[in-house]
């Protein structure tokens, strides 16, 4: 079955320093992968989505991630950290027996901290 | 367009009782899914469904349930709750392709004492 590890539940960053939030997947199938974050009290809001084709997805917000089937990984980047980029950030992959978007996987999530 | 809408926002109920929560799919979206996320965890899917139907179903017990409408909106029952059910459910609509992503409502804080 597929699987999703988020490496650090808690990762603390300077405001204007690289943000990387490291992802790594199994699945048996080619997945569909995704960055969700979700701030306090809230639902989960789209950032970015790799399905086919380039490898390299930009999403909103500065966010970028890279799908890199050899490390089966998709590390989630910014290059300049915001104070507003303090959240929770969950990656999911697609299920391998339906191969829908619908049916994710979640990891447990990294907690995103922006230190002034 | 209207996002993702779910009712209540917060609920308290007793272990043992049943609960319904609703939810509208964002306009022009006929796939709703649901999901569950307990406290310090990743969401867990529980259902979707399309055409009325539930299509696909994760690791829950037939205790979870629940219906789609004509206006694709939708709704989740949980009967004989249990402590564990304490969590943030999570409604998710989406069109059929199998590469649309969730868009996910605010959700619904469920506590059960």
């Amino acid at each position: 079955a597929q699987s999703v590890t988020q490496l650090g539940s808690h990762v603390s960053v300077s405001e204007g320093a690289l943000v990387l939030l490291r992802c790594n997947y199994s699945s048996s199938v080619p997945p569909y992968l995704f960055w969700y974050v979700q701030y306090p009290n809230q639902g989960l809001q789209l950032l970015l989505k790799y399905t086919t084709g380039a490898t390299l997805v930009k999403g909103i917000n500065g966010f970028e991630a890279e799908f890199k089937k050899s490390e089966t990984s998709f590390h989630l980047t910014k290059p300049s950290a915001h104070m507003s980029d303090a959240a929770e950030y969950f990656c999911a992959v697609s299920d391998e027996s339906s191969g829908s978007a619908r049916q994710l996987t979640f990891g447990s999530g990294t907690q995103l901290t922006v230190l002034p | 367009e209207t996002g993702v809408t779910q009712s209540p926002t917060h609920l308290i109920k007793t272990r043992g009782q049943q609960v319904t929560l609703r939810c509208s799919s964002q306009s022009g979206h006929n796939t709703v899914s649901w999901y569950q996320q307990a406290l310090g965890q990743g969401p867990q899917f529980i259902f979707q469904y399309y055409r009325e139907e539930e299509n696909g179903r994760g690791n829950f017990p037939p205790r979870f349930s629940g219906l789609q409408f004509p206006n694709y909106s939708s709704e989740l029952n949980v009967n004989a709750l249990e402590l564990d059910d304490s969590a943030l459910y999570l409604c998710a609509s989406s069109f059929w392709q199998t590469n649309s992503p969730l868009h996910f409502g605010n959700g619904t804080r469920l506590t059960v004492t």
